[in-house]
């Protein structure tokens, strides 16, 4: 019954790889993002997507393509993969109407990069 | 542009004690919304408690309290009888609106609580 489901957990891989994590929420909420941890714990937004339409798109570079196939899944896919692209991704969702409740997020997926 | 600032990165707590978490902000949208999430080694971020910027009281859920204090921009975490369990991070966060149905989250540095015996 887990609410916001993200998978793989972890994710290594080498540099130049193509690599996908997927997001899925069974909260029936009609928002959700993609944030990224850095080493140092700071966490930015990178994506949102309400009822399957882009909303939020941060200066991200263009290697990273979300996908959202319906209002409970998000897909996050890396081309060309890089050293610093190394983090802690989160996936995460929210009633875009209901301002006060917050945003749940998935337990994250860490990327290492070798 | 909004902003968030945390200006503890470390705190220790006896056990058993209060402990105030330091957040201010920065904004000129005269709707937004406080949230206060914790992460604890284990990477998950757990959602603690939120103030919205018109309400009237403090926000309380059990141990925690939210010191809202708007003229001054700040939103400080009170964990009450702290726990061991308690050690971890802790992000402040603002929601502020983007359009009608867009909104996002802007997120402090953290700080990293250590309860101690």
């Amino acid at each position: 019954d887990t609410a916001v489901s993200q998978t793989p957990k972890y994710l290594v891989t080498q540099m130049g790889n193509d690599k996908s994590i997927k997001c899925e929420q069974n909260l029936g909420h009609d928002t959700m993002y993609w944030y990224k941890q850095d080493s140092k714990k700071f966490l930015k937004i990178m994506f949102s997507y309400n009822n399957k339409e882009l909303i939020i798109n941060e200066t991200v570079p263009n290697r990273f393509s979300p996908k959202s196939p319906d209002k409970a899944h998000l897909n996050l896919h890396i081309n060309s993969l890089e050293l610093g692209d190394s983090a802690v991704y989160f996936c995460a969702s929210s009633q875009s109407r209901a301002r006060e409740q917050p945003q749940h997020f998935g337990d994250g997926t860490r990327l290492s990069i070798l | 542009a909004q902003k968030i600032t945390q200006t503890q990165p470390g705190m220790f707590v006896q056990e058993k004690e209060a402990v105030t978490l330091d957040c201010t902000y920065d904004t000129s949208d005269p709707s937004y919304g406080l949230f206060w999430y914790k992460q604890p080694s284990s990477g998950e971020m757990i959602f603690l408690i939120y103030q919205g910027s018109y309400d009237q009281q403090n926000a309380t859920e059990g141990r925690y309290s939210l010191n809202f204090q708007k003229a001054r921009k700040s939103a400080n975490l009170v964990i009450s009888a702290s726990q061991l369990g308690d050690s971890a991070m802790y992000f402040c966060a603002m929601r502020v609106s983007i359009t009608g149905t867009a909104s996002k989250l802007t997120f402090g540095t953290g700080t990293r609580l250590q309860v101690t015996l």
